[in-house]
Order: structure tokens, then C-alpha cells, then sequence
């Protein structure tokens, strides 16, 4: 494997039910992203961790729980979702500094009936 | 509040010209500047990164950057139709993190 790999790419899921999302990287980076893309809005920043703490939580409802268990690693835990959680949530890592390239997973795009 | 600005398009190119997009931000400290390509059901990736006034080339892919004006553009010269894509803006602030404009959908006619 090499990049930022995610599982799972499409997920369909009730209000009730409890998913995860995973995300490694191969890059050797010190920062991991997770961010939501609606159709026709900029990418939103969810969560960031760096050295596998979190440091950004941007008014994230508590119905998404990030995990990073290591610098390669990244999950994003879901329960009880509403229908507007519906998007592309992507994953991202870094080196954590002024000029940090973020590199992209290919996505999960997720559903929630 | 940051922002970045993008027009939304679509910006429609014939096959050969030179297409120019642009990007406008608001936070005047921001020292980053990166240009994503993505294509329709994939993820963002990573065409130009640049950090200081004036061009930098990479192959048909051109950054430019004004910090004075705030604004950083791409050309994509001798445009094919695989250029055809959703091409973002981002700008990191103070605090490492990106800030994205909505992007803009161009559209290279054959």
C-alpha cells in the first residue's frame, strides 16, 4: 500500500446504527486530517492530529468521535447520524508546518438514510 | 473570518488555449498557497504548491503570487481535455491548517 489508503469508500447507513471510518498513511507523516465535502461547499476541516493529538476541533457535533491510535492511523467513529451528514469525508496526513503539503485518501462516501 | 475565493465557473476552454484561474484570500498573513485538482467522484490532489512572490513553473502548470494584492492564480498551458476538472485554492493560516475556497469547475472543449 502506499498514500493514504481509507475503508470503507461507500458506506450506507440508518440514523441508528454505529460505523467507523479508517484512514492509514505510508507518507511518514506527523499529522493526520479528517475533513467532509458537501456538493457545492468548501472542504470542511473536522478534526487534526498531530503527534496523535488531537489539535483542531471545529464544532464537530458529538455524534463523530475521532481515534488516532498511532501517527498512521485514523478513525472516525459514527452513531446516530442524520441524513445531512450525507458527503465525502476525506482523509488526509502531512508534515505538521508552514508548509505542509496535505495528501489525500480517495474517500468514503457515505449515505445516511 | 478566513476566506478564500473562488470563482464557481464552469470556465469553458477550447483544447490548446491557456486557462487562468484564480483564487482571492483575506488573511494577509498567509505564507502557503496550494492548488488542488479534482476530478468528479475522486479525491483532491495536489498540482502546485508556492510561498513566494512571482511564478513557479511545472511542466504546463503555472502558480503565480501576489501577497501585496492577495491573490494566487493558476495557467494550465496547451489545456487538454483531461485538464476538465474542479480545481481548488487553499491557503494555510497562522495555525497550519488550509483554508479552502469551493473551487472552480473547468471544462476544456475538444
Amino acid at each position: 500500500e502506499t498514500g493514504v489508503t481509507q475503508t470503507p469508500r461507500h458506506l450506507v447507513m440508518g440514523m441508528t446504527n454505529k460505523k467507523s471510518l479508517k484512514c492509514e498513511q505510508h507518507l511518514g507523516h506527523n499529522a493526520m486530517y479528517w475533513y467532509k465535502q458537501s456538493a457545492k461547499k468548501p472542504l470542511e476541516l473536522m478534526f487534526v492530529y498531530s503527534l496523535e493529538e488531537r489539535v483542531e476541533n471545529n464544532s464537530v457535533p458529538s455524534r463523530f468521535s475521532p481515534e488516532c491510535p498511532n501517527s498512521s492511523h485514523l478513525f472516525l467513529h459514527l452513531h446516530t447520524l442524520q441524513p445531512e451528514d450525507s458527503a465525502l469525508y476525506l482523509c488526509a496526513s502531512s508534515h505538521r508546518g508552514p508548509y505542509n503539503e496535505q495528501f489525500f485518501g480517495p474517500g468514503t462516501r457515505l449515505t445516511v438514510l | 473570518q478566513k476566506e478564500v475565493e473562488q470563482n464557481s465557473g464552469p470556465l469553458s476552454v477550447p483544447e490548446g488555449a491557456i486557462a487562468s484561474l484564480n483564487c482571492t484570500y483575506s488573511d494577509r498573513g498567509s505564507q502557503s498557497f496550494f492548488w488542488y485538482r479534482q476530478y468528479s467522484g475522486k479525491s483532491p490532489e495536489l498540482i502546485m504548491s508556492i510561498y513566494s512572490n512571482g511564478d513557479k513553473e511545472d511542466g504546463r502548470f503555472t502558480a503565480q503570487l501576489n501577497k501585496a494584492s492577495q491573490y494566487v492564480s493558476l495557467l494550465i498551458r496547451d489545456s487538454q481535455p483531461s485538464d476538465s476538472a474542479t480545481y481548488l485554492c487553499a491557503v494555510m493560516d497562522s495555525n497550519y491548517q488550509l483554508i479552502w475556497g469551493a473551487g472552480t469547475k473547468l471544462i476544456i472543449k475538444p
